[in-house]
């Protein structure tokens, strides 16, 4: 199974300056997606951006961007302008191709907790 | 379009009793995975459903657990003589049919279950 780690159990940032979240995975496969996931603290999952592996270009939605870095099995997310409404829980996902025998099961980093300061 | 719905949001159980948790999908949906998050711990999948059907169950205990997808009515994970250590929350996804681009999973709120 593939493992997706997240090293920063915490993370702290002010009001309106940037952040950037760490994920790492271990996989064999080619091809794959990773995912972003807010759970703030009504617990909701909210999928905050998606990056295929077979793309390049790194995933852009609005204030949230990705460091997609294939070779190096890292997949970052920077929180940019940050407001207070972004403070939660951020977790990193991996899943595997739909056509392989597991493409279908989301695989969780423990997540980082991200503190929004005014 | 009304999201997927979990329910009861939460559910408070004694030792040797026994837990079901209900989950309708997102309409259009006939996918369904579930997922436990224990505290402190990313959600870990448990078992993939479509409807009259398992497809995948590897995440599931292999005793207490049992999971279904009736053709009508929702998905309902049941857990029997529950122990203090399934106190967890408990998630529900949905997704269109793996033909669909990005087979987005969508989330349910979760059901917090309490074993005292």
């Amino acid at each position: 199974a593939q493992t997706v780690t997240q090293s920063q159990p915490e993370m702290s940032v002010q009001e309106a300056e940037t952040v950037t979240l760490s994920c790492t995975y271990d996989t064999s496969e080619s091809d794959y997606y990773l995912f972003w996931y807010k759970q703030p603290p009504s617990r909701q999952m909210i999928l905050v951006i998606r990056q295929e592996a077979y793309k390049q270009q790194n995933a852009t939605e609005n204030r949230f961007s990705v460091n997609f870095q294939k070779a190096a099995k890292s997949f970052s997310l920077k929180i940019s302008d940050s407001q207070l409404g972004d403070a939660a829980m951020y977790f990193c996902a991996y899943r595997s191709d739909l056509n392989s025998n597991s493409g279908y099961a989301l695989n969780f980093g423990k997540g980082t907790s991200l503190l929004v300061t005014p | 379009n009304a999201g997927v719905m979990q329910n009861p949001r939460h559910l408070v159980r004694r030792r040797g009793q026994e837990a079901r948790l209900r989950c309708s999908p997102m309409k259009g949906h006939s996918h369904v995975y579930w997922y436990r998050q224990l505290p402190e711990e990313g959600l870990k999948f448990m078992v993939y459903l479509q409807k009259e059907n398992i497809i995948d169950e590897s995440g599931m205990p292999k005793e207490r657990f049992s999971a279904e997808f009736p053709k009508e009515g929702p998905s309902i994970l049941r857990i029997q003589q529950v122990v203090r250590g399934d106190s967890a929350a408990y998630f529900c996804a949905s997704s269109p049919p793996l033909a669909a681009l990005y087979n987005e999973q969508f989330f349910g709120p979760g059901t917090r279950l309490t074993v005292l």
